[in-house]
């Protein structure tokens, strides 16, 4: 069966602007969550949502957001974007226990000029 | 908080030599652990998992031990590949409190292994 998909792939954006990714999970998975990976900071978990509910947010400002839609897909959102946003953001979807395996996504590469 | 370290390398072995990353968390209550690999241009991947003490999690060669009295998850192989060559990511989700579908990452371990 299919992976799970982000769109798009590579991004290039100015300071000031916003952007939206968007994630498609697995199909029957029902847990999505949003990871950013810096060479600095690393992984870092930034919120996970089921059922069209965010379950869990990490520390990040209120410049991030997400929303999960009824067929699963979600997208996240960053406004007002800085340097410091640039990154890889990795979507990774599971089914609903913490035992499952999260299975993840090829990112989306996203670049802040 | 929940923490996980691990020795960030680089690491550089022939093939054929033997592998351990080394990896120790901090965690309130009973965590699940993860090792993760990432190819370069990829996602990560799952690469072996424990839910509890004692379990020892393997894929592919790889083998890792869930040790509660030192609060580690070293992981290991006895000869590893050219085609090993990626980043290792070691990360726990703690299962009380509500966070448990938040992955905690190491900051990684990039390893190179050479013909």
């Amino acid at each position: 069966k299919a992976g799970v998909t982000q769109t798009p792939r590579y991004l290039i954006k100015t300071r000031g602007q916003q952007v939206t990714l968007s994630c498609s999970p697995i199909s029957g998975h029902r847990s999505v969550s949003w990871y950013q990976q810096t060479p600095g900071q690393g992984l870092q978990f930034l919120f996970e949502y089921f059922s069209e509910t965010q379950r869990n947010k990490g520390n990040f400002p209120g410049r991030f957001s997400g929303r999960q839609f009824s067929n699963s897909r979600s997208e996240m959102n960053v406004s007002t974007l800085e340097l410091g946003d640039s990154a890889l953001y990795l979507c990774a979807s599971s089914w609903d226990t913490s035992y499952n395996e999260q299975f993840f996504g090829p990112g989306t590469r996203l670049t802040v000029l | 908080g929940d923490s996980v370290t691990q020795m960030e390398g680089p690491v550089t072995l022939s093939e054929e030599a033997c592998l351990t990353i080394n990896c120790t968390y901090t965690a309130t209550g009973y965590p699940s652990l993860f090792w993760y690999v990432q190819y370069p241009g990829e996602g990560l991947q799952l690469l072996l998992k424990a839910t509890k003490a004692d379990d020892k999690g393997s894929n592919k060669g790889f083998e890792a031990t869930y040790r509660k009295e030192t609060t580690s998850f070293h992981l290991e192989k006895g000869s590893v590949q050219v085609s090993d060559s990626a980043v290792y990511f070691c990360a726990l989700t703690d299962n009380s409190g509500g966070s448990n579908y938040k992955l905690t990452f190491g900051k990684g371990t990039l390893l190179t292994v050479n013909p």
